[in-house]
């Protein structure tokens, strides 16, 4: 079965400073990845997703095959960046019912 | 307003005792999914549906039943038999299984 592994809980960063989650996957082919957002009193979030490659608040992720990872990337951090996220992934041989990390709770301090 | 809502906001039930919670979405999705989150752990994938009047166990479907009957409306029971129902129950939509997930508010359930 696929996994999706977040490797930190916590993640600490001062405003300014450029942040890295870190996500990676258990799967051999062409996968579906998604980075999700819950903000404080917020509902959970789509933040992005690989196939639309776009940037979304300053963050960008890649796929990398050969690293089997989707790290989430921002060169500036913001104190409202301070939030949940979490990584999911989705394959063809599950019904592309994805599949989501523990996640990592970024937290940006002043 | 379109999306998803949930009820109750929070829920108690006594030892025992069935509970159900509501799902309803208006954004015309065909696929719904619910989520138990747990500190630490995630989420983790309780039932889906892909379709109407059709759904499918996922990682930890013991102790829940789901029906769908309508297209916007997916509800959860949490039954007698599962034995640690304490948890933050998430609803999904989205319009089919490849696409992103619309999530609702969620539901805090407690065991008196």
């Amino acid at each position: 079965a696929q996994r999706v592994t977040q490797p930190e809980k916590l993640l600490s960063v001062f405003k300014g400073a450029p942040v890295e989650l870190k996500c990676n996957y258990s799967y051999s082919g062409s996968p579906e990845l998604f980075w999700y957002v819950q903000y404080s009193r917020q509902r959970l979030q789509l933040l992005l997703r690989h196939i639309s490659r776009e940037s979304i608040k300053g963050f960008t992720a890649d796929l990398n095959k050969g690293e089997t990872s989707f790290h989430l990337k921002k060169p500036f951090a913001q104190e409202e960046d301070s939030a949940m996220y979490y990584c999911a992934l989705s394959v063809p041989g599950g019904s592309y019912i994805p599949t989501f990390g523990r996640g990592t709770s970024l937290i940006v301090h002043p | 307003d379109g999306g998803i809502t949930q009820s109750p906001k929070y829920l108690f039930r006594k030892e025992g005792q069935n509970v159900t919670l509501s799902c309803e979405q208006n954004l015309n999705h065909d696929a719904m999914y619910w989520y138990r989150q747990d500190p630490g752990q995630g989420l983790r994938l309780i039932y889906y549906s892909q379709i109407v009047n059709d759904f499918q166990k996922g990682d930890i479907a013991e102790g829940y039943s789901v029906s769908r009957e309508k297209k916007e409306s997916f509800p959860l029971t949490v039954t007698s038999a599962q034995k640690n129902p304490t948890a933050f129950y998430l609803c999904a939509s989205s319009p089919g299984t490849l696409w992103a997930q619309h999530f609702g508010d969620g539901t805090r359930l407690s065991i008196l």
